[in-house]
């Protein structure tokens, strides 16, 4: 089946410090995977995607890469700022059917 | 272009009342799907949803709840005889006929809070 395991958090980090988030995953077939923002009292918002092995997904600082051979597909920025404290969601589109998987959720939280 | 619209983004219900949540997808998308969020738990898929038609429900609890997309207007959600159970926030997500990779576009999102 389709799954998706996130590191649990609440992660606190101080201004400036390196951010890794792990995600792994368990599909059936190459699925999509992609990483969701919710910032607080709002929607989930896309911050990126990777649709094949290997591809790396990057937008407003943040990276991620998806590694078939560890069926990964981890976070990583690095100098995060105030703004991005929110709570992060790894995804997967399996490339049949039509939800998504969701991860539980890695809250984090950015203190100057 | 506006994105997914939800309403209202907050709803307060009684045990036993009827909780009726609204998704307008983007422009040009005819493809909807709810999901709920349990409070400290991901998103879980619901139900999925083309104009007129439930293509894939797997996910609803197979009482009290049911969706709609019709023809013109809003997608609907409806709880029926609402429980404490069912507070959570209930996300709409949506995607255009071709969707690229897949990729869904989230509202805001309604909490619902059973008392």
């Amino acid at each position: 089946g389709n799954s998706v395991t996130q590191m649990e958090g609440p992660v606190t980090l101080s201004e400036e410090a390196f951010l890794t988030i792990n995600c792994t995953y368990t599909a059936t077939g190459y699925p999509s995977l992609f990483w969701y923002v919710q910032y607080p009292g709002e929607g989930l918002q896309l911050l990126l995607k990777a649709t094949k092995a290997d591809d790396k997904g990057s937008n407003k600082g943040f990276e991620a890469t998806y590694r078939k051979e560890t069926t990964s597909f981890h976070l990583e920025k690095g100098s995060v700022q105030v703004s991005d404290s929110a709570v992060y969601f790894c995804a997967l589109s399996p490339p049949t059917g039509n939800q998504f998987y969701f991860g539980t959720g890695t809250s984090l939280t950015v203190i100057p | 272009n506006a994105g997914v619209m939800q309403n209202p983004r907050h709803l307060v219900r009684r045990r036993g009342q009827e909780a009726r949540l609204r998704c307008s997808p983007m422009k040009g998308h005819s493809h909807v799907y709810w999901y709920r969020q349990l409070p400290e738990e991901g998103l879980k898929f619901m139900v999925y949803l083309q104009k007129e038609n439930i293509i894939d429900e797997s996910g609803m609890p197979k009482e009290r709840f049911s969706a709609e997309f019709p023809k013109e207007g809003p997608s609907i959600l409806r709880i029926q005889q609402v429980v404490r159970g069912d507070s959570a926030a209930y996300f709409c997500a949506s995607s255009p006929i071709t969707s690229v990779f897949n990729e869904q576009f989230f509202g805001p999102g309604t909490r619902l809070t059973v008392l």
